[in-house]
């Protein structure tokens, strides 16, 4: 079935620093993509999403961009802040067979210190 | 309410005895999911209903597991005769239409069973 793995963490940065997290995806279709972000205490929320092959997706200064040639979706910000500091998932949309869910990574967690 | 209820936030068990879990959805949204967040692990996928359709069980794990939704709002997730590796954080989530560009997060269910 669909599959996605994202870089483990947890990640620590410093204020300012450049965020890289790497996310693939083993598809059979031609999914969305999406990043959920979870800030401590909060629920799930959706960050940014691409549709179809070579859109950017989004969002509070980050960006991700739909590589279908790579089967990824990496997450940037050039400049975290502390305010970043949260559980970051990468997902893609299955829609085989009638059926809509969301596969999910298993999260990376980013601490940004002052 | 504005957001997606979850309750309890916690529930302690002891092995062998059956929990139900409840989620209200914003209103008016036809899609329900339920997601179930292990320690160190993604989301997984358990159950999603969308209007009156036959909801998709497919994920759900074993049939001491269950859930139903009472006139396209309110859904209770029971786990009967619960286990220890049952314990984990219960996601709920709903979204007004089909995909997954609008879906809402609760805060979850953190299940502990002793």
């Amino acid at each position: 079935g669909d599959s996605v793995t994202q870089m483990e963490g947890p990640v620590t940065l410093s204020e300012e620093a450049f965020l890289t997290i790497n996310c693939t995806y083993t598809a059979t279709g031609y999914p969305s993509l999406f990043w959920y972000v979870q800030y401590p205490g909060e629920g799930l929320q959706l960050l940014l999403k691409a549709t179809k092959a070579d859109d950017k997706g989004s969002n509070k200064g980050f960006e991700a961009t739909y590589r279908k040639e790579t089967t990824s979706f990496h997450l940037e910000k050039g400049s975290v802040q502390v305010s970043d500091s949260a559980v970051y998932f990468c997902a893609l949309s299955e829609s085989e067979g009638g059926s809509e869910k969301l596969v999910f990574g298993k999260g990376t967690k980013l601490t940004v210190n002052p | 309410g504005a957001g997606v209820s979850q309750s309890p936030s916690n529930k302690v068990t002891e092995k062998g005895k059956d929990v139900e879990l409840r989620c209200d959805p914003i209103s008016g949204h036809t899609a329900l999911y339920w997601y179930r967040q292990s320690l160190g692990q993604g989301l997984e996928f358990l159950i999603y209903f969308q209007g009156n359709s036959a909801p998709d069980k497919s994920g759900l794990p074993s049939d001491r597991f269950s859930a139903e939704r009472t006139g396209g709002s309110v859904s209770t997730l029971t786990i009967q005769r619960t286990q220890q590796e049952d314990s984990a954080v219960y996601l709920c989530a709903s979204s007004p239409d089909r995909g997954h560009e609008k879906l809402f997060f609760g805060s979850g269910t953190q299940l502990s069973v002793l």
